[in-house]
């Protein structure tokens, strides 16, 4: 399986403020992946898919980017709303794996 | 509306089973695999597996062969998930989502649809 690593678990920043999460895989693969963004109590919500394409109607603050190994989810500048946990996923292998998630706090 | 509406929640006990259902509306069951994703509480999201809604055949992770199966009734637009032998930390919600793909360059493959989970807990 191919195994997702998210860096940092957790993080607090300021409105404002740019945010970057990082995902590592335990092997290469092509543009399958994927950013969800979960709240308390809710379904994931789709950020980013294909590695760096954004999804209609999600804000622009969110960008995706990294091929191979090496991915990463950057909020241009935090808002008060994007607290929450963010899952990286890969889709090229099956099983489909997801990182362990991002806590994302603001200060 | 495009949606995926799950059943609701369930209290079993040890040994039993469950079905959680997953019904889809505002688009063509047929067009699109559906997954599986389970979340125990506080924890990450795990793959279960998917099933095609056309012809009805699933793939499966490991951990979940033998005491999962994933069925559908393409007739009620509504796809299935049967757990048997339940544990106690078998306590999650388990989420239906829809797969998308992207052919382009390269395939991506993603969830743009998820239902909005069914809870089951086990307790004695």
């Amino acid at each position: 399986d191919v195994q997702m690593t998210q860096s940092p678990s957790s993080l607090s920043a300021s409105i404002g403020d740019r945010v970057t999460i990082t995902c590592r895989a335990s092997q290469s693969f092509g543009a399958s992946l994927n950013w969800y963004q979960q709240k308390p109590g809710k379904a994931p919500q789709l950020l980013i898919f294909g590695a760096s394409r954004l999804q209609s109607g999600v804000p622009s603050r969110f960008s995706g980017s990294g091929s191979g190994t090496d991915f990463a989810l950057t909020i241009s500048s935090l808002q008060p709303e994007d607290s929450a946990i963010y899952y990286c996923q890969q889709s090229d292998n099956t099983p489909w794996t997801f990182g362990q998630g991002t806590k994302v706090e603001i200060k | 509306q495009v949606q995926l509406v799950q059943s609701g929640a369930e209290v079993k006990k040890p040994g039993a089973s469950v079905k959680v259902s997953c019904k889809a509306s505002g688009y063509t069951f047929t067009d699109y695999f559906l997954h599986w994703v389970r979340q125990a509480p506080g924890q990450g999201l795990e793959w279960m597996g998917r099933i095609n809604p056309t012809y009805g055949n699933a793939d499966y992770a490991q951990k979940f062969q033998g005491w999962v199966t994933m069925t559908r009734d393409a007739s009620l637009s509504t796809a299935n998930q049967e757990l048997t032998g339940l544990e106690s930390d078998d306590t999650v919600v388990y989420f239906c989502a829809r797969e998308r793909t992207l052919v382009a360059a390269t395939t991506s493959r993603y969830f743009d649809l998820w239902g909005r989970g069914t809870l089951v807990t086990v307790s004695s």
